[in-house]
């Protein structure tokens, strides 16, 4: 069992140019959310996914775009990457049944825009 | 507006001492309430989830719903327990959604 993978570990773009981070779960967990993580901010939801099929935008959904064409992988896609879009990518897993929301989180992708 | 606040950017305690990270929530309704850990190099994983109301690696939190609080406490710090610790809530509805407190950075020193 591999859990939640992603992929790539580091990241460097250019502003302008667009990049997919993956991630994957073998866990066949329903739910599937991208995170960001940035100092003294804590977490932040991007987008989530409860199903195969079925994206939501989180709190901060701008500049990033989701789909979820099976329940193994839910790729974050950046269109135009901008400075602000520097920071550590979370992807994380959970089913409702088993532990009540304990998500599980992959390992990260440290992103850096120049 | 659903929030959760943690004050501390940073405590530094030494080690044997007693350690209380503290977590404020605003939720209307019936949240569930989380204490994820993030040890040097590793991947986030959870620490403790209120309706569990059990012990990990020594450390405890309790909710306190009058004062909308999660405080993660431990008696006695151990240097391994080093760490960013981030309180978490989830609405019983809305699975696969973390909303989290900015994170305490634990320090433990010898």
């Amino acid at each position: 069992n591999a859990g939640v993978t992603q992929t790539p570990k580091f990241q460097v773009l250019k502003t302008g140019q667009s990049m997919t981070l993956q991630c994957a779960q073998d866990m066949n967990h329903e739910y599937m959310s991208w995170y960001r993580q940035d100092p003294g901010m804590g977490l932040r939801l991007i987008h989530y996914s409860v199903g195969a099929g079925i994206t939501d935008q989180g709190e901060v959904p701008n500049g990033y775009n989701v789909s979820r064409s099976t329940t193994e992988d839910f790729p974050l896609r950046l269109l135009s990457a901008a400075p602000s879009q520097t920071s550590v990518y979370f992807c994380a897993s959970s089913s409702p049944g088993q532990g009540r929301h304990e998500q599980y989180f992959g390992p990260g992708t440290r992103l850096t825009v120049t | 507006a659903q929030r959760v606040t943690q004050p501390e950017k940073l405590l530094s305690v030494f080690k044997g001492a007693p350690v209380e990270l503290k977590c404020n929530y605003s939720y209307s309704g019936s949240p569930e309430l989380f204490w994820y850990v993030q040890y040097s190099r590793q991947r986030l994983q959870l620490l403790l989830r209120h309706i569990s109301r059990e012990s990990i690696k020594g450390f405890t939190a309790d909710l306190n719903k009058g004062e909308t609080s999660f405080h993660l406490k431990k008696p006695f710090a151990q240097e391994e327990d080093s760490a960013m610790y981030y309180c978490a809530l989830s609405s019983v509805n809305q699975g696969g959604k973390l909303i989290f407190g900015q994170g305490t950075e634990l320090s433990v020193k010898p």
